[in-house]
């Protein structure tokens, strides 16, 4: 079974500073990588994803991941952050089977941008 | 862009009735949807895979009968929590796979569920 780790739980940060959120996952297989962000009141909306090729792959909003395989990890990350950047973050893993399959989440990280 | 629906977004019931939380996708077809419950503060939690025409398979530890499924067409997938419980109280959200998306799941706003 697959499993993701994130290690902070709740980050705070100024306006302007640099973001790293860690994630680790567990699984024996191929895997496609993502991370969510839900931001108050609304619904999960996909960052960012993973499947094969480069491991540096670059999301929405100046957000970028890096896939280190021999780490297990997809640590997220931003050069500046913004006070709009204020949610939760979801990484998330699914087996690589070509075909639609169930997605498990780690327990989120909550950011906090101040001004 | 693919999206998805949930109806209600809301919803209040007394504790032994049973709730329909419907999730629809409105501009694509989607043979499999997935049920995810989040309690506050925590992750989601898959609860079940809907799967088009057949029966749903549910994750370990979520009772089927208590939370039934059904997926009877292409757009619509179903979740009847029956004779709820206040334990029951949690935010439910669906989502979808669009194969214009590439294995990505869209994901619906949630179903907010309270039992009195």
């Amino acid at each position: 079974a697959q499993s993701v780790s994130q290690h902070n739980h709740h980050v705070i940060l100024s306006e302007a500073a640099s973001l790293e959120l860690g994630c680790n996952y567990s699984y024996g297989g191929t895997v496609n990588l993502f991370w969510y962000v839900q931001y108050p009141g609304q619904h999960l909306q996909l960052l960012l994803k993973y499947f094969s090729g480069d491991p540096l792959v670059k999301g929405i909003k100046g957000f970028e991941a890096e896939f280190i395989k021999s780490k297990f990890s997809f640590n997220l990350r931003k050069p500046s952050v913004q006070w709009s950047d204020t949610a939760e973050y979801f990484c998330a893993v699914n087996a690589n089977t070509g075909t639609a399959s169930k997605l498990t989440f780690g327990t989120g990280t909550r950011l906090q941008v101040t001004l | 862009g693919a999206v998805v629906s949930q109806h209600p977004s809301w919803v209040i019931c007394k504790s032994g009735t049973s709730v329909k939380i419907e999730c629809r996708s409105l501009d694509f077809q989607a043979t499999t949807m997935f049920w995810y419950r989040q309690f506050p503060k925590q992750s989601l939690m898959l609860m079940a895979t809907s799967n088009e025409g057949s029966k749903a398979t549910y994750e370990q530890g979520v009772e089927k009968d208590k939370f039934l499924i059904n997926h009877a067409s292409l757009t619509l997938s179903t979740l009847t929590v029956t004779s709820a419980h206040p334990e029951d109280s949690s935010f439910y959200i669906c989502s979808a796979v669009w194969a214009g998306g590439a294995n990505v799941l869209t994901f619906g706003a949630g179903s907010r569920l309270t039992v009195l």
